[in-house]
């Protein structure tokens, strides 16, 4: 089983649609978990720290939930702007040692 | 203001060559990472160092050797390379705050081309 698995899309929605992406991760003992969106050709950007009470940032909810091992990233009135990859990212061993899932893709169309 | 810098941008060398990546940060981070990106994968950590100090190394064969001069500087020298370490390099620091959560700051990497 990988690390962190996520569902490689690619998701094609057009502009204002709700798009919801999961991930999934195997180490019980991580703590720190993250969303980071990659454009083509560029550097990974973090989008959003993942909380366990659930946060939330202008279009963008993230939710926890460790008894599942399951982070899922909600994506409210889809922007063009908002087409990259979107990265899940789990913490293993240290706070240092990041793992990344595949990504999955996403396509906001006009 | 979060910026991680990266030189080069681009960088073709041969196997034989000897070379280094350059990465620079002026936000007060203690903590450095290096990164190999594959096309289409995600990145996978090469090293973290902390203080200056190599604190993780992921097995990364001994052709990448990787340097901190001080607490805003991260080389990686590069020496007897294969092509299929072509890729993108990434670069990234974090703040040391000693709690679970380090947000780590990604610079914009270098592209390179092994022949």
């Amino acid at each position: 089983r990988k690390e962190v698995e996520q569902d490689p899309g690619p998701f094609n929605v057009p502009e204002g649609a709700t798009v919801a992406f999961n991930c999934t991760y195997s180490n019980s003992a991580s703590q720190s978990f993250f969303w980071y969106r990659q454009d083509c050709r560029k550097e990974p950007k973090l989008l959003m720290s993942v909380y366990s009470s659930g946060n939330e940032d202008g279009r963008f909810t993230a939710q926890l939930n460790r008894a599942s091992q399951y982070i899922s990233l909600l994506i409210r009135d889809s922007k063009l702007s908002d087409s990259a990859t979107y990265l899940c990212v789990v913490n293993r061993g240290s706070a240092r040692q990041l793992t990344f899932g595949s990504g999955t893709q996403l396509t906001v169309l006009p | 203001d979060t910026e991680v810098t990266q030189t080069p941008k681009h960088l073709v060398m041969g196997m034989t060559n000897k070379k280094s990546l350059k990465c620079e940060q002026h936000m007060g981070h203690r903590a450095m990472y290096w990164y190999k990106q594959k096309a289409k994968k995600p990145p996978e950590l090469m090293f973290v160092y902390s203080y200056e100090k190599l604190s993780i190394n992921e097995s990364v064969p001994s052709r990448f050797s990787p340097e901190c001069p001080n607490s805003s500087l991260l080389n990686l020298h590069l020496h007897a390379l294969q092509p299929e370490d072509s890729a993108l390099y990434l670069c990234a620091s974090s703040p040391t705050s000693g709690g679970t959560k380090e947000t780590q700051y990604f610079g914009p990497g270098t592209r390179l081309l092994v022949l």
